[in-house]
């Protein structure tokens, strides 16, 4: 049964700090892998979206890359800012047509 | 704005009492979800409904169920066999397999 792991739980940085959200997954036979972020008490938004066939989607100062072949992908987000502070989450569809599967989050706090 | 509406915002259910949450999307998507959400656990998928008419059970699907009579509708009954609902439910939805687009959650807790 595919699962999804992210560490670090939660982390601190300092603004202007670059940084990197680890995710990884059990079965590398995946569809699609998507970020999204997790306001308090809110719904997700989706930040990046990555075809199991791409190696990396960017969106403004978001870069998502894949790696199948070892299960893992990797959230980069250059210049945090305190507007940045939120729970990422990372999820896998196993094939076309199924739901998604979430990991549990990392926790972000950036300090001014 | 094209967007998924859920309500209500906060829930509360007495003893052996079945409540429906609402979920609507005007954005036209064949899909929708149903994840429930506990402090410091990921989603887990309680129902998805891939067309009108037709619904599969998640992983949690015991205590729940849910009908999809219009493309824009898929409600959630907590039933009383339920017995550990208190939780963040979010409905969501997407066009087949693209980006999934989530509504803003009921918060459900037992009076």
């Amino acid at each position: 049964k595919q699962e999804v792991t992210q560490i670090p739980a939660a982390l601190s940085v300092p603004e202007g700090e670059n940084l990197v959200l680890n995710c990884s997954f059990t079965d590398s036979a995946i569809y699609n892998l998507q970020w999204f972020r997790q306001d308090p008490g809110k719904g997700l938004t989706s930040l990046l979206l990555i075809q199991s066939s791409q190696r990396e989607q960017t969106s403004g100062r978001l870069n998502a890359s894949l790696d199948k072949s070892s299960g893992r992908s990797t959230l980069y987000i250059a210049a945090s800012q305190p507007g940045d502070s939120a729970t990422y989450l990372c999820a896998v569809s196993p094939q076309a047509g199924t739901a998604l599967i979430f990991g549990k989050g990392t926790t972000l706090s950036v300090s001014s | 704005d094209g967007g998924i509406t859920q309500s209500p915002k906060y829930l509360f259910r007495k003893e052996g009492q079945n409540v429906t949450l609402s979920c609507e999307q005007n954005l036209n998507h064949d899909a929708m979800y149903w994840y429930r959400q506990d402090p410091g656990q990921g989603l887990r998928l309680i129902y998805y409904s891939q067309i009108v008419n037709d619904f599969q059970k998640g992983d949690i699907a015991e205590g729940y169920s849910v009908s999809r009579e219009k493309k824009e509708s898929f409600p959630l009954t907590v039933t009383s066999a339920q017995k550990n609902p208190t939780a963040f439910y979010l409905c969501a939805s997407s066009f087949g397999d693209r980006v999934l687009h989530f509504g803003d959650g009921t918060r459900l807790s037992i009076l």
